[in-house]
């Protein structure tokens, strides 16, 4: 793999299940986000990591969850999902703020809730 | 609050330039991001302005002026592929990446 994969692409998920969308990244780098993206909204950060081990709520966390085992992966846990959770979900990367560099995104997991 | 305002949709004729501007109210600057997206596609990385100017990169160059809270991207030689929505982002004094909609450019020839 090369860069960020997401999976899965995308996924008709009932209310009231639980579901892991999952984000796995090769290029080493120590900040990884989730954000969700809405017809006619910006993209909103929900999650983050700045480094193994560490995670912190963005713009919108409630109903979501994620952990930082390791450097390469960063799942986004949905509890139990409501229909207002139907979004596309990117994941992202950033090895260095400070460089200006910018994010690399997953190719994104397109999530419907009924 | 945050905010990042940007044109909806913008139209231009195949071989022309144009110019999608972007202006913000943010808990201070860090840096400003343009990242292009096209439909159905993950956002990509197309420049970056820390300082007031212009920063020129092939045929897209991107202009901040701080003190305005105003930038721009300027396309030019635009081409069919050039079709995308262009989003502008605000890095905060905070290290937190504020998002614009992203404004929707069609191409036609």
């Amino acid at each position: 793999i090369a860069g960020i994969t997401q999976a899965p692409t995308s996924q008709i998920l009932a209310a009231g299940r639980r579901m892991t969308l999952r984000c796995t990244q090769d290029m080493r780098h120590n900040a990884m986000y989730w954000y969700r993206q809405d017809l006619g909204l910006g993209l909103r950060l929900i999650h983050y990591s700045n480094t193994a081990g560490t995670t912190g709520k963005g713009e919108v966390p409630d109903g979501y969850s994620v952990s930082r085992a390791n450097t390469d992966d960063f799942p986004l846990t949905l509890a139990s999902a409501v229909p207002s959770q139907t979004s596309v979900y990117f994941c992202a990367s950033s090895d260095d703020p400070d460089r200006g560099s910018g994010y690399t995104f997953g190719s994104g997991t397109r999530l419907t809730v009924v | 609050g945050q905010n990042i305002d940007q044109p909806t949709e913008m139209t231009a004729t195949e071989g022309a330039i144009v110019q999608i501007n972007c202006t913000y109210q943010t808990s201070g600057f860090n840096a400003l991001f343009w990242y292009q997206q096209h439909a159905g596609e993950a956002p990509t990385f197309l420049s970056y302005n820390v300082l007031d100017g212009l920063e020129e990169k092939g045929r897209f160059s991107s202009f901040l002026s701080r003190s305005k809270g105003y930038s721009y991207l300027l396309l030019k030689e635009l081409q069919m592929k050039d079709s995308a929505s262009y989003l502008c982002a605000v890095r905060d004094s905070n290290y937190q990446l504020i998002w614009g909609a992203g404004t929707k450019l069609i191409i036609k020839p």
